[in-house]
């Protein structure tokens, strides 16, 4: 009865792949966000979706698209992955102010 | 632009007595939320606390406190009786409705609780 999963926690590939990180909420909840976590533990946003419409783009390169095909889920797919993309990927989904984070996914790009 | 501050990079206590994180913000909007997270090695990202920043009286969870000055523009955390689950990284974070609500936070503060 997770409220916010995210899968999967790790993933490892190589430069060059591409990739999907998939998120799914069941708080009902009508807006989700993608945040990404560096090596230096600062986290900030990257996208967030009101009922599957895309509200906040954070100058993130267009090798990252999240995609949304209901409010409930946020997937972010990322194509030809670089080394800099290594981090923490954090979901998040929110009502009234207060944002439910999943417990992330470590992408470890080689 | 908004933005989060926090001062401390590293603090640590002893069990059972009490430490204050410092956070300060700064945004121009008079209508906004502010959070304390707490992520532990596991990485997960719990709520601590929240405070609107309409309300004059302090938050309050349990063993968590804030001490919120809007003048100021300062939010800080207070543990009292520390206890060693409370290692971890703590983010004061902010959020405003007229920036799509994102969450905007401070680079974090490692509080180590020693025995």
């Amino acid at each position: 009865d997770t409220a916010v999963s995210q899968t999967p926690k790790y993933l490892v590939t190589q430069m060059g792949n591409d990739k999907s990180i998939k998120c799914e909420q069941n708080l009902g909840h009508d807006t989700m966000y993608w945040y990404k976590q560096d090596s230096k533990k600062f986290l900030k946003i990257m996208f967030s979706y009101n009922n599957k419409e895309l509200i906040i783009n954070e100058t993130v390169p267009n090798r990252f698209s999240p995609k949304s095909p209901d409010k409930a889920h946020l997937n972010l797919h990322i194509n030809s992955l670089e080394l800099g993309d290594s981090a923490v990927y954090f979901c998040a989904s929110s009502l009234k102010n207060i944002q439910y984070f999943g417990a992330g996914t470590r992408l470890s790009v080689l | 632009a908004q933005t989060v501050t926090q001062s401390q990079p590293e603090m640590s206590v002893q069990e059972a007595e009490t430490v204050t994180l410092s956070c300060t913000y700064d945004t121009s909007e008079s209508n906004y939320y502010l959070f304390w997270y707490k992520q532990p090695p596991s990485r997960q990202m719990i709520l601590v606390i929240r405070q609107e920043a309409y309300k004059q009286q302090n938050a309050t969870e349990n063993r968590f406190s804030v001490n919120f000055q809007k003048a100021a523009k300062s939010f800080s955390l207070k543990i009292s009786d520390s206890q060693l689950g409370d290692t971890a990284m703590y983010f004061c974070a902010f959020v405003a409705r007229e920036y799509g609500n994102k969450l905007v936070f401070g680079a974090g503060t490692i509080l180590r609780v020693k025995s």
